[in-house]
């Protein structure tokens, strides 16, 4: 059953480093999502993105972070300038519609902790 | 996105059914019932939607009363690996908001 990857796992970074997390969707999805999750606390939505473009973006997705489809497999979510509130789970998540009726489905996630 | 109302948490004891309660009274008519787990501090995991009518997989079944203000999940022989929290979302289009969920605990 295809699946969504992430990589890597888990990622440690200092404070103030850039970090890019990596997530491959399911092949024939057109639809990619980034939530985050600290620990204890809820899964929240980041940032949505289409046809090469940003569709829709959460009050947390401010200019530090920034997503890329750089090629036909990958998508990613970068940070600039990482702060230890960044600290958190990052899910990928695709679909391959953006109807009500079309689930998401999400990687394993990547643990970021920034020290 | 409506909102939805679950229990803190239930506990299950294993072999038996385990039903999930969700309330969802500002419920739109266009708007999906969603549910999702999470084990530990993996992937939400997707388990079922519907619109109006009962709907089941290999999973579970998702039961929605008629006035679409509350529906149960429900997985039918609850194992030990089904201990998780789960998520009840009512959604139109576009991103998922995920409340605290429903802790199930299967016993063994």
């Amino acid at each position: 059953e295809p699946e969504v990857t992430q990589t890597p796992s888990h990622q440690v970074t200092q404070m103030g480093q850039e970090v890019i997390l990596r997530c491959v969707p399911i092949s024939n999805h057109l639809y990619f999502y980034w939530y985050r999750q600290i620990l204890g606390q809820k899964v929240e939505f980041l940032v949505s993105f289409y046809n090469n473009e940003i569709s829709e973006k959460s009050e947390i997705f401010d200019d530090q972070f920034s997503v890329e489809r750089p090629d036909g497999s990958n998508f990613t979510l970068k940070i600039r300038s990482t702060k230890l509130e960044d600290s958190a789970m990052y899910f990928c998540a695709s679909s391959e519609a953006l109807a009500g009726w079309d689930e998401q489905y999400f990687g394993p996630g990547t643990r970021l902790t920034v020290t | 996105d409506a909102k939805t109302t679950q229990p803190t948490s239930m506990d299950c004891a294993e072999g038996r059914a385990a039903n999930l309660p969700c309330n969802h009274s500002t419920i739109s008519g266009n708007e999906y019932v969603y549910w999702y787990r999470q084990i530990h501090s993996q992937g939400p995991q997707y388990i079922i939607h519907g619109l109006k009518n009962n709907e089941t997989n290999e999973m579970a079944s998702l039961i929605i009363t008629e006035d679409r203000k509350s529906s149960t999940l429900i997985l039918p022989h609850a194992t030990l690996r089904d201990t998780a929290v789960y998520y009840c979302i009512v959604r139109v289009v576009g991103q998922f908001y995920f409340g605290t969920g429903t802790s199930l605990t299967v016993i063994p």
